[in-house]
């Protein structure tokens, strides 16, 4: 059973990067898509962006100039990093899995929550 | 963007009722569409995909229809464990986007 679980601080400083790991389990992270979707507490769903089995990349445009993903396939491990956070970026953050760009999300992390907080 | 409109944005229902919820896309989608289920503080669930198939292990009380801009869920008997909210997802065109909830509330 494929399962994935989102790592990282959960208090970031205004200014700086926010930087999440997503570790994967159960299976390869090769051959698919990862993705980040985040949720401001109490609000609706965003995708932030998706980095795929070779390494290639497709943000939001919303967030386009703040965020970076990458893939290390030696720890099974895709990451996120956002920088010039605001509170605004307060949100839970999952991590999820599709098999292709133009298919559904079939596995989801449990979900970190990330405040934005001097 | 694809703009995801979801309606009711929140409904009170009894346990045994049908419920239906609607979601309309800014443009035509195919059948790109998928439902998710959420309850509090924990990880969205995947209910539907391509618009109208079940994933594994989702109970037939839950059925998708729909196609291009018009899409459906319904819920044909309203189980306690159902009460949650629910999210329409497109998944033709980027970036993905999601609609913007319905909650379903007991009366």
């Amino acid at each position: 059973q494929v399962q994935l679980q989102e790592s990282g601080p959960g208090l970031v400083k205004p200014s700086e990067t926010l930087s999440l790991t997503c570790s994967v389990s159960g299976g390869s992270i090769s051959s698919y898509y990862w993705s980040w979707i985040r949720q401001p507490p109490g609000k609706g769903l965003e995708w932030v962006g998706y980095v795929d089995y070779s390494g290639s990349t497709n943000y939001n445009p919303s967030l386009k100039s703040r965020v970076t993903m990458s893939l290390d396939t030696s720890k099974n491990q895709f990451s996120l990093k956002l920088n010039s956070v605001t509170a605004a970026d307060t949100a839970v953050f999952y991590c999820a899995r599709s098999v292709g760009a133009w298919s559904p999300w079939d596995y989801w992390g449990q979900g970190t929550l990330v405040t934005v907080s001097s | 963007d694809i703009q995801m409109t979801q309606s009711p944005s929140s409904l009170s229902a009894s346990v045994g009722d049908r419920v239906t919820i609607s979601c309309r896309a800014s443009q035509g989608i195919s059948n790109y569409l998928a439902w998710f289920q959420q309850k509090p503080g924990k990880a969205p669930k995947s209910l539907i995909y391509a618009a109208s198939n079940l994933q594994s292990g989702v109970p037939s009380r839950f059925t998708g229809g729909g196609s291009g801009t018009d899409f459906t869920l319904t819920i044909s008997s309203l189980q306690p464990e159902d009460f949650a909210t629910y999210f329409c997802q497109q998944y033709h065109g980027y970036p993905l986007t999601f609609g913007g909830g319905t909650k379903v509330e007991i009366k």
